[in-house]
């Protein structure tokens, strides 16, 4: 079983309009990130959250952790075409690597 | 500047052909992973070095090898690739301590292994 989860697994919205997504784990945790791919590239590193930390910015992005149930946020504001993309959370318990969930594959429709 | 090299960015190999991926960085990042990620799945961790030290997924397949000869270069070596291989395999680093996730990892563009 994923120790990450992303909710959707895929979200269509018109540009100019917000996304979120969520991801839920399983164990503690310290720190969580996030990272969006373009399709048939790398993964680019967006914002890591630690477990002590609630809310954290980053231009047009806002994440959100909730430690005591397991789950955080990803919000993108006034979304573009560029967003386009798949956006995995990335968790790791305390000592070993990180695992990444499944990915939500967002549309962003001009 | 790219600060994670991916070579070839494609490559295409037969059935039971020995390959070899390789990455380089320029970032001077004591940990260097990869992962296989198969299409619309997320990133799965083969196995990563700290440092010389070369830590193995439990799951990982005997087949795949890695190598690290020097702080900026490390490969990927498939031994006999099966049909089931083909993917994309990412290369990231990261600069860390042992045992800990504290850092963001920096990915490669990834090279798209086919096999015939």
């Amino acid at each position: 079983s994923q120790q990450g989860e992303e909710d959707p697994q895929a979200l269509s919205i018109q540009e100019g309009e917000n996304a979120t997504m969520n991801c839920s784990y399983k164990t503690s945790i310290n720190n969580l990130q996030w990272y969006r791919q373009n399709s048939g590239r790398g993964l680019v590193h967006l914002i890591l959250i630690r477990s002590n930390e609630r809310e954290k910015h980053s231009g047009r992005l806002r994440v959100t952790l909730d430690t005591s149930k397991k789950s955080s946020s990803l919000l993108i504001t006034a979304s573009r075409a560029a967003d386009t993309a798949s956006y995995f959370c990335a968790t790791a318990p305390p000592g070993q690597n990180f695992v990444f969930g499944p990915g939500t594959r967002l549309s962003v429709l001009p | 500047d790219a600060m994670v090299i991916q070579n070839p960015r494609y490559q295409v190999t037969q059935f039971g052909k020995p390959v070899t991926l390789s990455c380089s960085q320029t970032l001077n990042h004591n940990v260097m992973y990869w992962y296989q990620q198969k299409s619309s799945q997320a990133p799965k961790l083969l196995f990563h070095y700290y440092d010389k030290d070369f830590n193995n997924e439990a799951d990982t397949p005997d087949n795949f090898q890695s190598r690290r000869p020097n702080t900026s270069f490390c490969f990927l070596d498939i031994r006999s690739p099966g049909l089931g291989d083909a993917a994309m395999y990412l290369c990231a680093t990261s600069r860390e301590g042992r045992g800990a996730s504290s850092y963001e990892q920096y990915f490669g563009p990834g090279t798209r292994l086919t096999v015939t």
